[in-house]
């Protein structure tokens, strides 16, 4: 069965809302989550590394006021996609370390359109 | 840095014959090379990792990778494509514990299985 479930699968939001994506580890307790966004046909970029009980790490490049990550449990970390713009439409993944450390597991990813 | 490249955007094979996704890597210490499979708007879904031990790994869906350290190689491979195999295929490094367990991904390559 899915270890990570990713929640909502499919959004439409206005230009300038905020939406929230949620991940949540099913099987075991997560202090660690990564968030990915991947454009058509290509790699996934990651965007940040989020950590329970205290901030994210974002990568280069990354806004972090734009994209507001909270992991305020050892199951859930949310992506909220502030002021949104047609730009910020794309596939959002998010992955979680397994208990034993070496294989990570991925949602089945969220789909965001700005319109 | 570590990186990982996947020097094919397709791959075409016919049901039946024999497949392979070429995979090389750069890092600076011991590799931890993963591959990953993602079928159109899914997540992406574990097929196998190499840590340490046998460089033949056997994964999920008959596929198998071969780790081969002098050429800095992990190719994945299947000896008979379905035509269920058409997907896009994801080569990924991992850095340890200490660095944060962040995933690179190659760019992927789309697999096109005809019957």
């Amino acid at each position: 069965g899915a270890v990570v479930s990713q929640h909502p699968s499919r959004v439409i939001c206005k230009s300038g809302t905020s939406v929230k994506i949620e991940c949540r580890s099913l099987d075991f307790q997560a202090t660690t989550m990564f968030w990915y966004r991947q454009f058509p046909k290509q790699s996934l970029m990651l965007m940040a590394t989020s950590n329970e009980g205290s901030k994210a790490t974002y990568e280069q490049g990354v806004e972090k006021d734009k994209f507001l990550i909270n992991h305020a449990s050892l199951t859930l970390s949310t992506l909220t996609v502030t002021s949104a713009h047609p730009e910020d439409s794309s596939f959002y993944i998010c992955s979680v370390v397994g208990q034993a450390g070496n294989t990570i597991y991925f949602g089945e990813g969220s789909w965001l359109t700005v319109v | 840095a570590q990186s990982v490249a996947q020097p094919e955007d397709q791959v075409n094979v016919a049901e039946g014959n024999p497949l392979t996704v070429k995979c090389t890597y750069s890092v600076s210490g011991n590799p931890y090379l993963f591959w990953y499979v993602q079928y159109p708007n899914r997540g992406l879904q574990f097929l196998l990792k190499y840590i340490t031990g046998d460089n033949l790994v056997k994964g999920s869906y008959g596929f198998e990778a071969e780790f081969n350290k002098s050429q800095t190689s992990f190719h994945l491979k299947k000896p008979s494509a379905l035509v269920s195999d058409s997907a896009l295929y994801f080569c990924a490094v991992r850095d340890g514990p200490a660095a944060g367990n962040k995933l690179t991904f190659g760019g992927g390559t789309r697999v096109l299985v005809k019957p």
